[in-house]
């Protein structure tokens, strides 16, 4: 499969286990996150969204939860399978626009 | 199927030839971008286009052109590819904030 980061901080999880991945952004101005799963050999997938006037947003299996003050973003992933293993990257924009800049990325394992 | 096709997914070229990766979405998204994938960089966005011949500069367009003269097609242009592009690029589509965006499956661009 396709590299997508030779050092990209890691987060090992057991299967089933709750994972938290986390998130700083820097631009004060943004004001609509995004995450994404990306799996090796694929395109970036998109999983869930929220925008600055809310804290928290959850979907299916997953809850973004976003901390204005210390410009954090977090992903937790509920139960997690296999299937999850991936490098997942946040994306921040200001004005609610489509300059997206994204994060380095976290490789999620899931251990059996 | 919804879906945003590029081509070619993989190219080997040399310094100085032209070259265009075409991308195409069959969703009638009235957002498009292109990014460019690195070891350690992450993913970082080339150039956007939030309608028909509407185009922004993102954080790396230097090299690069595009053009949206159909609200489908969304291609790349390297007018003249040089070693430091060797990169992974997506393009991506989306209908705006808050709805899902979109990538394709990559193309593996190599220049020598």
């Amino acid at each position: 499969g396709e590299s997508v980061g030779l050092h990209l901080p890691t987060l090992s999880v057991q299967e089933g286990d709750n994972s938290i991945i986390n998130c700083a952004y820097s631009n004060s101005a943004s004001d609509y996150f995004i995450w994404y799963k990306q799996e090796s050999g694929k395109g970036p997938q998109f999983i869930i969204d929220i925008r600055s006037n809310m804290d928290k947003r959850q979907g299916q299996r997953v809850t973004v939860l976003l901390n204005k003050t210390v410009k954090h973003l977090s992903l937790q992933i509920a139960a997690t399978q296999p299937g999850d293993s991936a490098v997942y990257f946040c994306a921040e924009t200001p004005n609610y626009g489509q300059n997206f800049v994204f994060g380095p990325g976290t490789r999620l394992s899931v251990l059996p | 199927e919804a879906q945003v096709t590029q081509n070619p997914r993989y190219l080997i070229t040399v310094t100085g030839k032209k070259l265009t990766v075409t991308c195409s979405q069959n969703m009638n998204h009235e957002y498009m971008s292109w990014y460019r994938q690195d070891p350690g960089l992450g993913l970082r966005q080339i150039y956007y286009s939030m309608n028909v011949e509407v185009t922004d500069k993102g954080d790396v367009p230097e090299g690069y052109k595009v053009s949206r003269k159909e609200k489908r097609n969304f291609p790349l242009i390297l007018e003249s590819p040089s070693p430091n592009q060797t990169s992974l690029y997506f393009c991506a589509s989306t209908q705006g904030v808050g709805t899902e965006a979109f990538f394709g499956q990559g193309t593996r661009l190599t220049v020598v």
